[in-house]
């Protein structure tokens, strides 16, 4: 099972917004609404933003949202805060019990 | 509070085991599956292995497939990866993470050298 594509890296200002895309195949992201977005600082355990696709668990800001189009599912963070700067990750599930995770994208607040 | 803390990584040679743990609290632990997720060091996530509820159901990613073995105790609130032939590319921070991936532990690393 190959890793989902993610851009290595994503930038704006406070205050802007950034999208952070994460591409599959029909057998993963495509194929199935259980697309998950994960926030890790350095040195920390991974924090779940966005599951199935753009639900949001309780106690994420509404500035995260997820959305999925074909084979790509997308991030957007807006209104960006000096917080939000950490790695991301995308993961899908891809059948038969199986998982997989995206390459991850370093979001930087400029 | 809900939680889980991994424990028992540690330093191996190349072709030895390790059995790190997850133990949990806070939450009702048999009626959720586990995962485990790894991480090398500077490098993405990769999911590991998932067991069901009861355990009797086990699932692998091809990487470790055959030399990887997820178990869980239920009494204990415990779950487990018992290692087999490592290998150096099995090094990695191992976390586990409940079902739905919304509940992380800390991590354990497991460092494979020789």
């Amino acid at each position: 099972q190959s890793a989902l594509t993610q851009p290595p890296s994503a930038s704006g200002s406070p205050g802007q917004s950034v999208t952070i895309s994460c591409t599959g195949t029909s057998s993963d992201v495509g194929g199935y609404n259980y697309v998950s977005w994960y926030q890790q600082h350095p040195g920390k355990a991974p924090k779940l933003m966005i599951y199935e696709v753009s639900k949001r668990p309780s106690g994420v800001p509404d500035r995260f949202s997820g959305s999925k189009s074909g084979n790509t599912a997308s991030l957007t963070v807006s209104g960006l805060q000096a917080d939000d700067e950490a790695d991301y990750y995308c993961s899908s599930y891809a059948g038969s019990n199986n998982y997989v995770f995206g390459t991850g994208t370093k979001v930087t607040v400029l | 509070q809900v939680q889980l803390v991994e424990s028992g990584g540690g330093v191996v040679q190349p072709g030895r085991s390790l059995r790190p743990s997850c133990a949990a609290s806070g939450f009702t632990f048999n009626t959720y599956a586990m995962n485990w997720v790894r991480q090398a060091p500077g490098e993405g996530l990769e999911w590991v292995a998932i067991i069901s509820r009861d355990g009797s159901k086990k699932y692998y990613a091809d990487s470790v497939k055959g030399r990887f073995t997820i178990s869980r105790d239920n009494s204990k609130n415990t779950l487990y990866l018992q290692m087999t032939g490592l290998r150096v590319e099995d090094t990695a921070v191992y976390y586990c993470a409940v079902e739905g991936f919304d509940i992380w532990g800390q991590g354990t690393m497991v460092t494979v050298s020789s």
